[in-house]
């Protein structure tokens, strides 16, 4: 299994309260992934890393930001949660883009905002 | 851009029986086509995958063709069990070759009696 941990792993938050959700990697990839999982959309790409310091947005990157300054560690902050940020949140790394695009999954974080 | 449709669920069959699980993409040239596995409460697992056209990818049992003349990656399975239990994953990749990104179809929910 590759090496990927969630930290927490169940959150609870109020409304306009900021949350950050870590992932943290043993495998030295290079790329890394921050979905939501919601019932009904599948999983959607939040933001994504390319590097250190190297990121870009996903497709619902709207309330989210992210930071990369190690190689095993890619945070997620909700700078000010609201009720539609209640979601499973799953972080995913990969190693080779261009040739595999196979990616590891994290156990996944379930953040509540009330 | 790239696209994928999945066929909507839940399924629901019986140990033994023949599972099929239909996905169907829109892609621009013949990209790598994956399926996930997603048991409760765990995070996403690649199951197989099929890297070219007229590939099959394998593994637990499971099977599926990359067909391009249909553009479609059915998963299939001869004799499911009680432990195939779980949310499937049709996916491609999207985007720049360089950000290892993957569209994930809605998913579908397997539930298999004893």
């Amino acid at each position: 299994d590759a090496g990927i941990t969630q930290s927490p792993r169940h959150k609870v938050t109020e409304t306009g309260t900021p949350v950050t959700l870590r992932c943290h990697q043993t495998e030295n990839h290079r790329y890394m992934y921050w979905y939501r999982q919601d019932p009904g959309h599948g999983l959607r790409l939040i933001h994504y890393s390319y590097g250190v310091k190297d990121t870009d947005k996903g497709e619902v990157s709207d309330g989210y930001s992210v930071s990369r300054s190690k190689t095993e560690d890619f945070l997620l902050t909700l700078e000010s949660a609201t009720s539609s940020q209640t979601s499973v949140y799953f972080c995913a790394i990969s190693g080779v883009a261009q040739t595999d695009y196979e990616q590891y999954f994290g156990p996944g974080t379930r953040l509540t905002v009330t | 851009g790239n696209s994928v449709t999945q066929m909507e669920g839940p399924v629901t069959l019986s140990e033994e029986a023949f599972l099929t699980i239909n996905c169907t993409y829109t892609a621009t040239g013949y990209p790598s086509l994956f399926w996930y596995v997603q048991y409760p409460g765990e995070g996403l697992q690649l199951l197989l995958k099929a890297t070219k056209a007229d590939d099959k990818g394998s593994n637990k049992g499971f099977e599926a063709t990359y067909r391009k003349e249909t553009t479609s990656f059915h998963l299939e399975k001869g004799s499911v069990q009680v432990s195939d239990s779980a949310v499937y994953f049709c996916a491609l990749p999207y985007g720049s070759s360089n950000t290892g990104k993957l569209i994930f179809g809605q998913g579908t929910t397997l539930q298999v009696k004893p």
